[in-house]
Parts: structure tokens; sequence; C-alpha cells
């Protein structure tokens, strides 16, 4: 199972959104609606962002959202800010014999 | 609150096994399944199997078939990943997490596995 495709840089400018993507297959992505995203700051553990593609758990600003066009899922950050500025990963439940696949990881950088 | 707390750093020696704990908190231990993800310093992370706690069924990926063993107490709250036949690739940070709705969360702070002579 490959892991799914991120760019690996992304940069916007305080209050700018960027949109961040995480391609994959009609396996895993395409095949359901199971993508998840994750914020992770440099020496901490990852913390979930968005669940089911496009929902937010209690206490994530509703600045992150999440949607999905076929294979590709896309996480949009929207009026940036410095604390945004870490690593983020997409998942996806996949039908594959491993049953979940992260992402290759996005790094956010706030200019 | 919601807590994972896991066992601290490990050195081992190639060849050697080791085994991380990861202590639930705050929650029924029994009603989510846990999941372990490992994270090479400065790369991806990468999904090595789940737990059914109140079961014990596991699951595991492919890639760590017949080295990893994941098992659980019960009684404390406590779920545990072993994996063996270390090599120097196994260095990575081990992170378990708990399973909801087909994502992760909360995650545990993570356990450094060190493999070297």
């Amino acid at each position: 199972q490959s892991a799914l495709t991120q760019p690996a840089s992304v940069s916007g400018s305080p209050g700018q959104s960027i949109t961040i993507s995480c391609t994959g297959t009609s396996s895993d992505v395409g095949g359901y609606n199971y993508v998840s995203w994750y914020q992770q700051h440099p020496g901490k553990a990852p913390k979930l962002m968005i669940y089911e593609v496009s929902n937010r758990p209690s206490g994530v600003s509703n600045r992150f959202s999440g949607s999905k066009s076929g294979n590709t899922a896309s996480l949009t950050i929207s009026g940036l800010q410095a604390e945004d500025e870490a690593d983020y990963y997409c998942s996806s439940y996949t039908s594959s014999s491993t049953p979940f696949v992260f992402g290759t990881g996005t790094k956010v950088t706030v200019l | 609150q919601v807590q994972l707390v896991q066992s601290g750093a490990e050195v081992k020696k190639p060849g050697a096994s080791v085994k991380v704990s990861c202590k639930a908190s705050g929650y029924t231990f029994t009603s989510y399944d846990i999941n372990w993800v490992r994270q090479a310093t400065g790369q991806g992370l990468e999904w090595m199997g789940w737990m059914n706690p109140n079961s014990g069924n596991t699951g595991y990926a492919q890639k760590f078939q017949g080295r990893v063993t994941m098992t659980r107490n019960t009684s404390i709250s406590t779920a545990y990943m072993e994996l063996s036949s270390l090599r120097s690739e196994d260095t990575a940070v081990y992170y378990c997490a708990r399973g909801v709705t087909m994502g992760f969360d909360p995650w545990g702070q993570g356990t450094l596995v060190t493999v070297s002579s």
C-alpha cells in the first residue's frame, strides 16, 4: 500500500487561506468517506483536525475545513495564523490488506 | 479528560525485542480500538496495526506481520505493542492512538525506540 500523495510544502501569509491536497486511488480516498487530517507541531504528537472528510472534532477551530472530490481530499486553513505552522498529514481507510494509510505529509509555513 | 500515556524511551540492540505500553484514562478502555503508528526521525507517519481491547482481536499492517504483537491488560486499561527482530530501520517514535470514526484521537505522547549496536 503506497502512501497518499501530499505536496511537500505550502506557505501563506497571516490571514490568507491555503489548501493542502491529498491524492490517493479509488481503493482508498476515492472509495470511502473515511479521510482524516492531523496537525503535528515539532516534537509533539499528531492531533486530529478533521475526520470523515469534513467533520471537525470538538475544540478544533472552524478555520479548518475538509472536502473531497474523486480520489483527492483537501484541507483548507482559512485566516492563517502563526500557530498553524506545523506538519499536516492526511489518512484514509483502504480496501487493501493494510486498512489505513497516511499521506506523505505537508509542511505549512506562515510567512 | 481522555488521555493515553506511554512508557519511556528504550535503547535496544539489533535482533532484540521491545515492548511499549500505553495506559488509557478518562474513558472506557474496552469501548475503542487502540492503534499503533510509528514515525522515523524526519519522516512521515506509518500505521502498524490495531487491537480491540474488548475481544483482543488484532489486525496488523502487512509490513509488520510476524514481527509485531499487540496485547492488552483490561484490569489496568493498558495496551502493549511488542516488536521483535529489531533492526536499525526500526528506530522511530512509536505512538498509540485511540480509534474513533475511522480516525485516531487522541494520541499518546510517543515512545522513542532506538536500535543500535
